[in-house]
């Protein structure tokens, strides 16, 4: 069975800090990793994904997660944070198999304050 | 560009009383997945379904649950004798062959229970 654990439930930062947002999952069989945000009573919004090929992957809003397997980590950065980034964000696990479901952590709340 | 659809946004119910939320997937993705999310978790998987067969239901999805794909197209969640337990986000996502790892979610159903 897989899991995942994100390592802090509230992270406060200012604006135009870098932030991480800590990532780490348990699979006994290949992964795709996910990370997506969901903002107040809306659903998730894919924010970046890996599939395969580069560990480093980058979402269009300045967001990135890098894969190590040896850790079996999937961190979330962004160097310089906007207040427009305040939302909670969680991270997923498929396995590789053709079912396609996924695990998800418990979130983490990510706070800019000005 | 149409996304997944849920309707309605929200439901208040009595318990004991049924509910049946809907959920119109993205056009042309096969795969359809129900979660659930409670406060301060991240969503949990119900089922999934391959046009209309439903492939995987976990064990989270009790008697009182049945979920139903009749024509591979639209989905029917519905609850019976609710429970103030079942008070939560129904999520909906939808995948393509191309990729079914990769889910698109719908804004979600918020079911409150009286």
């Amino acid at each position: 069975a897989q899991s995942v654990t994100q390592l802090d439930s509230q992270v406060p930062v200012f604006e135009e800090a870098p932030v991480e947002l800590r990532c780490n999952y348990s699979s006994s069989v290949s992964v795709y990793l996910f990370w997506y945000v969901q903002y107040p009573n809306q659903g998730l919004q894919l924010l970046l994904k890996y599939l395969s090929g580069s560990t480093l992957v980058e979402s269009i809003n300045g967001f990135e997660a890098e894969f190590n397997k040896s850790q079996t980590s999937f961190h979330l950065r962004k160097p310089s944070v906007h207040i427009s980034d305040t939302a909670e964000y969680f991270c997923a696990v498929s396995e590789g198999t053709n079912a396609g479901k996924s695990t998800f952590g418990d979130g983490t709340t990510l706070t800019v304050k000005p | 560009d149409t996304g997944v659809s849920q309707n309605p946004r929200h439901k208040i119910t009595k318990r004991g009383q049924n509910v049946t939320f809907r959920c119109d997937p993205i056009s042309e993705h096969n795969r359809l997945y129900w979660y659930r999310q409670t406060l301060g978790q991240g969503p949990e998987f119900l089922t999934y379904f391959q046009n209309e067969a439903q492939l995987e239901k976990s064990r989270l999805l009790s008697d009182r649950f049945s979920a139903e794909r009749p024509k591979g197209s639209f989905s029917t969640l519905e609850i019976q004798r609710t429970e103030q337990g079942d008070s939560a986000m129904y999520l909906c996502a939808s995948s393509s062959h191309r990729s079914y790892n990769e889910q698109f979610f719908g804004p979600g159903t918020r079911l409150t229970v009286l």
